[in-house]
């Protein structure tokens, strides 16, 4: 079934561990999207790519890098995890920026 | 910075009864879109209506929008214990050349068989 796939599915890890959350979608969509969502706060939008080779910072950047060499991938790397970042992942993808979103099941990543 | 605001935060009804979920937003948009998201699930994109529309239907649901007001409500007829979920509303905001979304804080719906 075509959609998005994400890995890991949970983690628990160590502060100041470094950690990769995968993301891959094989709709052959342009843009891609990382949320966290958070009790109380709703989805907000960490980085985003438009089209492969272009990344954008979204509401809460800081602490994130992405990358996106390729069309269906679009990994989010925490450098240095801090408790803070404890959260639900989601990676989602549209056909273009401006069309409806596909999402990922989330990544649940506690921060120790 | 959260646009969309939804109202009622949580709503429970009986099976067959009718469900209104409200958003209210505060910027221009271009669309305004309604999510749903099942307990551990990633979202469900559900209607997308644009700036220059005022109702629009897919099944059992029914969207409304008024710019003036800055508002939209999302209308579930009949519903069922399979709708319960958290029902999200999006906005694209007018202006500038990224095209993201701004999603609200949701609106739990527990229908009760």
């Amino acid at each position: 079934i075509a959609g998005i796939t994400q890995a890991p599915t949970s983690q628990i890890l160590a502060a100041g561990r470094r950690m990769t959350l995968r993301c891959t979608q094989d709709m052959r969509h342009n843009a891609m999207y990382w949320y966290r969502q958070d009790l109380g706060l709703g989805l907000r939008l960490i980085h985003y790519s438009n089209t492969a080779g272009t990344t954008g910072k979204g509401e809460v950047p800081d602490g994130y890098s992405v990358s996106r060499a390729n069309t269906d991938d679009f990994p989010l790397t925490l450098a240095s995890a801090v408790p803070s970042q404890t959260s639900v992942y989601f990676c989602a993808s549209s056909s273009f920026s401006n069309q409806p979103q596909h999402f990922g099941d989330g990544t649940r990543l506690s921060i120790l | 910075s959260q646009q969309g605001e939804e109202d009622p935060q949580a709503l429970s009804i009986q099976e067959g009864e009718n469900a209104t979920m409200n958003c209210s937003y505060k910027t221009s948009i271009n669309n305004l879109q309604w999510y749903r998201q099942n307990s551990g699930r990633g979202l469900v994109h559900l209607i997308l209506i644009r700036s220059n529309e005022r109702e629009k239907h897919s099944g059992r649901l029914r969207v409304t929008l008024d710019t003036s007001k800055k508002s939209s409500s999302l209308l579930i007829t009949a519903s069922r214990a399979a709708d319960t979920a958290s029902y999200f509303c999006a906005t694209e905001n007018s202006g500038g050349s990224n095209y993201k979304l701004t999603f609200g804080k949701g609106t739990l719906l527990t229908v009760n068989p």
